[in-house]
């Protein structure tokens, strides 16, 4: 079982709705990540979480909207999405903000599948 | 900046032999690390291995094996007696960004395992 929880596991929403996905580590991990993958691609980063402050925004559009209640939980707020923006979204964490090292690797979820009608 | 390429959309291998998945970076960073993720088709991604630039062996975890040449620039993956559970997505990656605050994934290789 992985030790990265994502919820839902498949979520299909219109482009009105507002929907969130939650992710979970137990871990004690200080860093946590939302990566976007689309079918057929690799996975691209789209926020990085320190210490539950943002950290890294790479350009991501104001419909999603991220947010760290506290060290074990990663939120994604979804709002006004479009056809689009369906894709795989992916949750990782890592004990620090440095992926260098094995010893500082990425545990990432299993991912929420997103499809927007 | 730092990039991956695999350059094997597809490979396929017969249950219980080896095969070999491509890896090739380049970075101008001294020191680097390379991983190997496995994704099944459920979605998860699954680290299977690490090989850090100034190893003095290469990296081996069970069945997988990392041929890396520095010189070259390349990390190849050995899955050594392939099983059908093994069928999945293999990317290669390598941290980026200031702090290595990233990971910069290969557009990966569809791995299928044949009876």
């Amino acid at each position: 079982d992985t030790e990265v929880t994502q919820t839902p596991k498949h979520l299909v929403m219109g482009m009105t709705n507002k929907k969130s996905l939650k992710c979970e580590q137990h871990m004690g991990h200080r860093a946590m990540y939302w990566y976007k993958q689309k079918a057929k691609k690799p996975p691209e980063l789209m926020f990085v979480y320190s210490y539950e402050k943002l950290s890294i925004n790479e350009s991501v559009p104001s419909r999603f909207s991220p947010e760290c209640p506290n060290s074990s939980l990663l939120n994604l707020h979804l709002h006004a999405l479009q056809p689009e923006d369906s894709a795989l979204y992916l949750c990782a964490s890592s004990p620090r903000r440095w992926a260098a090292s094995p010893n500082y690797g990425y545990t990432f979820g299993s991912g929420t599948r997103l499809t927007v009608v | 900046a730092q990039k991956i390429t695999q350059t094997q959309p597809g490979m396929f291998v017969q249950e219980k032999e080896a095969v070999t998945l491509d890896c090739t970076y380049d970075t101008s960073d001294p020191s680097y690390g390379l991983f190997w993720y496995k994704q099944p088709s459920s979605g998860e991604m699954i680290f299977l291995i690490y090989q850090g630039s100034y190893d003095q062996q290469n990296a081996t975890e069970g069945r997988y094996s990392l041929n890396f040449q520095k010189a070259r620039k390349s990390a190849n993956l050995v899955i050594s007696a392939s099983q059908l559970g093994d069928s999945a997505m293999y990317f290669c990656a390598i941290p980026s960004g200031g702090s290595n605050y990233k990971l910069t994934f290969g557009k990966g290789t569809l791995l299928t395992v044949n009876p």
